[in-house]
C-alpha cells in the first residue's frame, strides 16, 4: 500500500517569508501532482511533475520532484495572503482499492500580514 | 474548453434516502474517478470508470455504486444514506486510465452532500 505523508500539516506564515512543504511517499512513482483547495471549493491543479528532477514554477510557488528520494517539495517564496489555502500532494499510482491518485493529508497554509 | 461538471452542487437528504450524483468529464476524457472528502478521513477513493466499465473500487460499502455511460458521463449512487455519508464528493477526469496521465487529473467543483 502506498503511503503519502505531507509535512507540516499546518503552517502559519507571515507575509514576505519563505517556506517549504514536504511530500514523502513510500513506493516508486514517476508522477506527482500538487493541488490547491480553498475552503468549500474543489481541487485546483497547480503542478504536474512527470520525471525525476522535474522543477516547475508558477508565481511564488515552485515544486520539485526527486523520485529516488521519493520526495517532492513545494517552496513558497515571499508569501502573500492570497496563498492561504490547503495544499495537497498526490502520487500517481495504480494501487487497486487505493485508486490511481493517492493523496497526502494536506497542508493548511495561513499567511498573516 | 469546458471543465469537469458536477451536478448538483449541494444536496440535503434525510437518513435512509438515496441520492444520485452526476459528473460530466472534459470532452475527450474517458476516465472518471470519484472521491469522497471529509475532514476526518481526507480524500478517499470511491471508484474509477473507463470506457463504461468499473476498473477499480475503493473500500466503501455496497451502498455506494456508480456507472459510466457511452459519452463518458458518470453517475454515482448512494443508497440508504447515513449521517456519516455527509461529505464533499469530487469527480476527477483524465485522458487515459491509470498511471501515465501526463496531463494529470482535473477535478470538478464537487457535490456537497449533507445527510440529516
Amino acid at each position: 500500500e502506498l503511503k503519502v505523508e505531507q509535512n507540516p500539516l499546518f503552517l502559519s506564515m507571515q507575509e514576505g517569508k519563505n517556506y517549504t512543504i514536504y511530500c514523502n511517499y513510500s513506493t516508486t512513482s514517476d508522477r506527482l501532482y500538487w493541488y490547491r483547495q480553498d475552503p468549500g471549493k474543489s481541487l485546483e491543479s497547480l503542478f504536474v511533475l512527470l520525471s525525476n528532477g522535474a522543477v516547475k514554477q508558477e508565481g511564488r510557488l515552485m515544486a520539485s520532484l526527486d523520485t529516488k528520494a521519493r520526495l517532492s517539495t513545494l517552496h513558497i517564496t515571499a508569501a502573500v495572503h492570497d496563498l492561504s489555502a490547503t495544499y495537497f500532494c498526490a502520487v500517481d499510482y495504480y494501487g487497486g482499492s487505493q485508486g490511481n491518485l493517492i493523496f497526502g493529508k494536506g497542508t493548511k497554509l495561513s499567511v498573516k500580514p | 474548453k469546458a471543465g469537469v461538471t458536477q451536478t448538483p452542487r449541494y444536496l440535503i437528504k434525510t437518513r435512509g434516502q438515496q441520492v444520485t450524483l452526476s459528473c460530466s468529464p472534459i470532452s475527450g476524457h474517458r476516465s472518471v474517478s470519484w472521491y469522497q472528502q471529509t475532514p476526518g478521513q481526507g480524500l478517499q477513493f470511491l471508484f474509477e470508470y473507463f470506457s463504461e466499465t468499473q476498473r477499480n473500487k475503493g473500500n466503501f460499502p455496497g451502498r455506494f455504486s456508480g456507472r459510466q455511460f457511452s459519452n463518458s458521463r458518470s453517475e454515482m449512487n448512494v443508497s440508504t444514506l447515513e449521517l456519516g455519508d455527509s461529505a464533499l464528493y469530487l469527480c476527477a477526469s483524465s485522458l487515459v486510465r491509470g498511471t501515465g496521465s501526463n496531463y494529470g487529473y482535473t477535478f470538478g467543483s464537487g457535490t456537497r452532500l449533507t445527510v440529516v
